[in-house]
């Protein structure tokens, strides 16, 4: 059974601070994908990486992915305000076609 | 080009009475997935299906959950006898044709059971 594992699952940071989000997952898979979170509201993609070494980035967020290691990171650089969500990575089980989703991780961000 | 649709956004029921959840894919859309979300946790998946077939369920609890697509219409979950513990948000996504296309997902079905 695919696992995946993220952290930490809280996360408070400082405006302007740089930090990373971990995900881990436990069965091979070249393909994950990480999606965003309001309060109260739906998922959104944000990055798809589909092959080892692939790296995507969007303003101040980058995402990259280590097939080898089972890693994907999301780096968060200069945090400001507006990135306060729940970020969530979702790995698909190539077999199955699903996707199986981390935890969270709930990020706050301080002025 | 509409997202996809579900409905309703709330839904209260009392225990022991049935729950259907409706969610309209994108057009276009041949793939359903529904998930789970209990309050501060992530998602868990319950069923993956195509036009008229289950392809997975492996996450939908054995009694009392079902799920259809027929080739007509959204696709719909039903939870009959509900109970507490059934409270949740109940997110329903799409992707195309092939299936390991990123998840376009709704704005979800939050269940109260009374």
């Amino acid at each position: 059974e695919l696992k995946v594992e993220q952290n930490p699952l809280f996360l408070s940071m400082q405006e302007g601070k740089n930090y990373t989000i971990y995900c881990n997952y436990s069965t091979t898979s070249d393909r994950l994908y990480w999606y965003r979170q309001d309060p109260g509201k739906s998922l959104e993609s944000l990055f798809v990486l589909l092959s080892n070494g692939a790296v995507k980035q969007e303003g101040r967020l980058m995402a990259s992915l280590d097939t080898k290691a089972r890693l994907s990171t999301l780096h968060i650089t200069a945090a400001v305000h507006d990135l306060s969500a729940t970020y969530f990575c979702a790995v698909v089980n190539t077999n199955a076609g699903k996707s199986t989703f981390g935890d969270g991780t709930t990020l706050t961000v301080k002025p | 080009n509409a997202g996809v649709m579900q409905n309703p956004r709330h839904l209260v029921r009392r225990r022991g009475q049935e729950a259907r959840l409706r969610c309209s894919p994108m057009k276009g859309h041949s793939h359903v997935y529904w998930y789970r979300q209990l309050p501060e946790e992530g998602l868990k998946f319950m069923v993956y299906l195509q036009k008229e077939n289950i392809i997975d369920e492996s996450g939908m609890p054995k009694e009392r959950f079902s799920a259809e697509f027929p080739k007509e219409g959204p696709s719909i979950l039903r939870i009959q006898q509900v109970v507490r513990g059934d409270s949740a948000a109940y997110f329903c996504a799409s992707s195309p044709l092939v299936s390991l296309e990123k998840l376009f997902f709704g704005s979800g079905t939050q269940l109260s059971v009374l």
